[in-house]
């Protein structure tokens, strides 16, 4: 029972260019998102979070948007380095809940 | 100065052996957790304590049992290892419960053989 899911298991993109991933979720209750990024041989580290009582948040090169409509949220990387390449987790929560459901990551390749 | 460390980083073993991996957080958090990511990728939480109590204990089998000595490490001692076993294990904190972002390990590459 996948609560949060990203379809996309790789990206290919050019370095300048805008990285746009995509991430899908069932729970109507999740009010609470966050997207992590893991290199190799690391953990996630936190990258940027939103609540559905915004459907924007912004923090340099880093933009998240959320559709609570069509349960939708995606992350947007402008403009896109070499060093964002690694794997990209969308996770979901709620503010009452004490776990946050996870995707299972898009791999994003930055091409110099 | 790492913040969550866990060790061993990687562990090969052979079936029907004893195993621990170990945690340790200096962020002062009061939750801790262990998260499987198996072959397909998908990261599913598995055991969460607050302040040394278990607050979420996840369909895992019961060779999977957790020990919080205190509330800056949380062990994982796995028995009987099964192939299936096989899989990264992170660890994690965070400040409160899992409404606060997560600090997670480098991961365990666990190996069953």
């Amino acid at each position: 029972d996948q609560q949060v899911k990203q379809n996309s298991p790789s990206l290919s993109v050019q370095e300048g260019r805008i990285s746009i991933l995509n991430c899908d979720y069932t729970n109507s209750m999740f009010d609470y998102f966050l997207w992590y990024k893991k290199y190799p041989a690391e953990g996630p580290t936190f990258l940027i979070s939103i609540s559905s009582i915004k459907d924007k948040n912004e923090d340099g090169r880093f933009t998240v948007f959320l559709n609570k409509s069509a349960k939708h949220l995606s992350l947007h990387i402008v403009p896109s380095q070499p060093g964002d390449s690694a794997v990209y987790f969308c996770a979901a929560s709620t503010y009452t809940g004490n776990q946050f459901y996870f995707g299972t990551g898009t791999s994003l390749t930055v091409i110099p | 100065d790492t913040a969550v460390s866990q060790t061993p980083k990687y562990l090969v073993t052979q079936m029907g052996n004893d195993k621990s991996i170990k945690c340790e957080q200096n962020l002062g958090h009061d939750t801790m957790y262990w998260y499987k990511q198996d072959s397909k990728k998908f990261l599913k939480i598995m055991f969460s304590y607050n302040n040394k109590e278990l607050i979420i204990n996840e369909t895992v089998p019961n060779r999977f049992s957790p020990k919080s000595p205190d509330k800056a490490h949380l062990n994982l001692h796995i028995n009987s290892l099964e192939l299936g076993d096989s899989a990264v294990y992170f660890c994690a904190s965070s400040q409160r419960t899992a409404s606060e972002k997560l600090f997670f390990g480098s991961g365990t590459q666990l190996s069953v053989l």
